[in-house]
């Protein structure tokens, strides 16, 4: 089945430590997302990716990093720049750059928890 | 003012109610608009989209008001399985790259 993994699923880390969050797809997807939600925000973007070896800031990327070395993966590296790392972190892929269907694919997320 | 603005309820009602809650959007010039579906602590899903003239997909109504710079999604005969958080989300205006914006959600609890 096609699809976007993520993993872990839940990370605890101390706080000033780096962590990198994975996700992969299959559905041979073009552009990939990273997004944060928190309670009672909506979905923040924080970096997204049109096509390999490309990507662009989002809303909240600050304290993030990405790479996109190949078409399926698209990880994110919290740093411990990141003043509030605490958060659900949603992977999302698309057929094209942000489609007008509005349509997104989202993996299942990593919640991230920093102690 | 928040660009997408949603109720975040919850919403308690008996299974087969029919519910309807909205979402108001700030830019008038917004040009696409969506329902997401979220389960708790689950990813979000597409549940459909709005046109301008309405859209249903079985239990499911969704309008949009331009005038009132609102939407609206309308649930006939609500299961219990409905429950689930309703993600409005927004395509602003033309020049902001199609960037979708997601609102708070609105939180639906479907009950015996």
């Amino acid at each position: 089945d096609g699809g976007i993994t993520q993993s872990p699923k839940y990370l605890f880390r101390k706080e000033g430590q780096n962590v990198t969050l994975s996700c992969e797809q299959n559905l041979n997807h073009d552009a990939m997302y990273w997004y944060r939600q928190d309670p009672g925000q909506g979905l923040r973007l924080i970096y997204y990716s049109q096509i390999v070896n490309d990507f662009q800031k989002g809303d909240i990327a600050e304290g993030y990093s990405v790479s996109r070395e190949k078409k399926e993966s698209f990880p994110l590296t919290v740093t411990s720049a990141q003043k509030n790392p605490t958060a659900f972190y949603l992977c999302a892929s698309s057929i094209g750059w942000f489609p007008n269907t509005g349509e997104l694919f989202f993996g299942e997320g990593s919640r991230l928890t920093v102690l | 003012r928040k660009e997408v603005e949603q109720d975040p309820g919850p919403f308690n009602v008996p299974e087969g109610a029919t519910v309807a809650f909205n979402c108001t959007y700030s830019n008038s010039a917004s040009q696409s608009f969506f329902w997401y579906r979220q389960d708790c602590r689950k990813e979000p899903k597409l549940l459909m989209s709005v046109y301008s003239s309405g859209n249903e997909d079985g239990r499911f109504t969704a309008q949009l008001n331009r005038a009132s710079q609102y939407i609206s999604l309308l649930i006939r005969d609500s299961k219990l399985s409905d429950s689930a958080t309703y993600l409005c989300v927004v395509i602003p205006a033309p020049g902001g790259g199609n960037k979708l914006t997601f609102g708070t959600g609105t939180q639906l609890k479907v009950e015996l």
